[in-house]
């Protein structure tokens, strides 16, 4: 199974209420994470990351946070825009069997915005 | 800047014919990945370069090779295509396996 999965597969809210997409992950090694935004037809596009010295981070109207203790982490949109519709997945950087690390995708959380 | 650059932006193969997807980057990004995308699959490791001159196997490397020739450019290639191999095909690239990586806008690949 996945190390990486995400409680909602679809969220659908309201332009301008804040947004929530949850994400869990099995590996308590890991210590860097990242979410990725990917709109219909286009690659994944970075939006913020974090390494577990850490527990939130923020950035423009986003912000992750991340729990160790229960192996969650989550991403905040706050007053969500239409422009905001998109999949995002969240990405755990774990060692390969090569020896270098790799990023593991959960299978993403479909955003819809309502205007 | 262009960043990612993925070509073919589409393609549809039969199967049995073998094709190269082409990756550049701009950035003098030392790693390069080549991943798979399926419904409800997410994204999924193919090969990786750590380097010019390197290769090194992903999750699901059976069925595909891959060059790096040059530090710039990555290439996946299919010897003989399978109706399974359908899949939007995504680079990547990141100076370091310890920060983001950066996405080109992927392939759409059918095979018949």
């Amino acid at each position: 199974g996945e190390s990486v999965g995400l409680h909602l597969p679809t969220l659908s809210v309201q332009e301008g209420d804040n947004s929530i997409i949850n994400c869990a992950y099995s590996n308590s090694a890991s210590d860097y994470f990242i979410w990725y935004k990917q709109e219909s037809g286009k690659g994944p596009q970075f939006i913020i990351d974090i390494r577990s010295n850490m527990d939130k981070r923020q950035g423009q109207r986003v912000t992750v946070l991340l729990n160790k203790t229960v192996k969650h982490l989550s991403l905040q949109i706050a007053a969500t825009q239409p422009g905001d519709s998109a999949v995002y997945f969240c990405a755990e950087n774990i060692i390969g069997g090569a020896g270098s690390y790799q990023l593991t995708f959960g299978k993403g959380t479909k955003l819809s915005v309502i205007p | 800047n262009a960043g990612v650059t993925q070509t073919p932006k589409f393609r549809v193969l039969k199967t049995g014919q073998s094709m190269t997807l082409l990756c550049a980057q701009d950035m003098n990004h030392e790693y390069m990945y080549w991943y798979r995308q399926d419904p409800g699959m997410g994204l999924r490791l193919i090969h990786y370069s750590v380097g010019e001159g390197t290769t090194a196997k992903g999750e699901v490397p059976d069925g595909y090779n891959v060059s790096r020739l040059k530090k710039q450019n990555f290439l996946l290639g299919l010897e003989s295509a399978a109706p399974s191999q359908t899949s939007v095909y995504f680079c990547a690239s990141s100076y370091s396996d310890r920060l983001p990586q950066h996405f080109g806008d992927g392939t759409r690949l059918s095979i018949l």
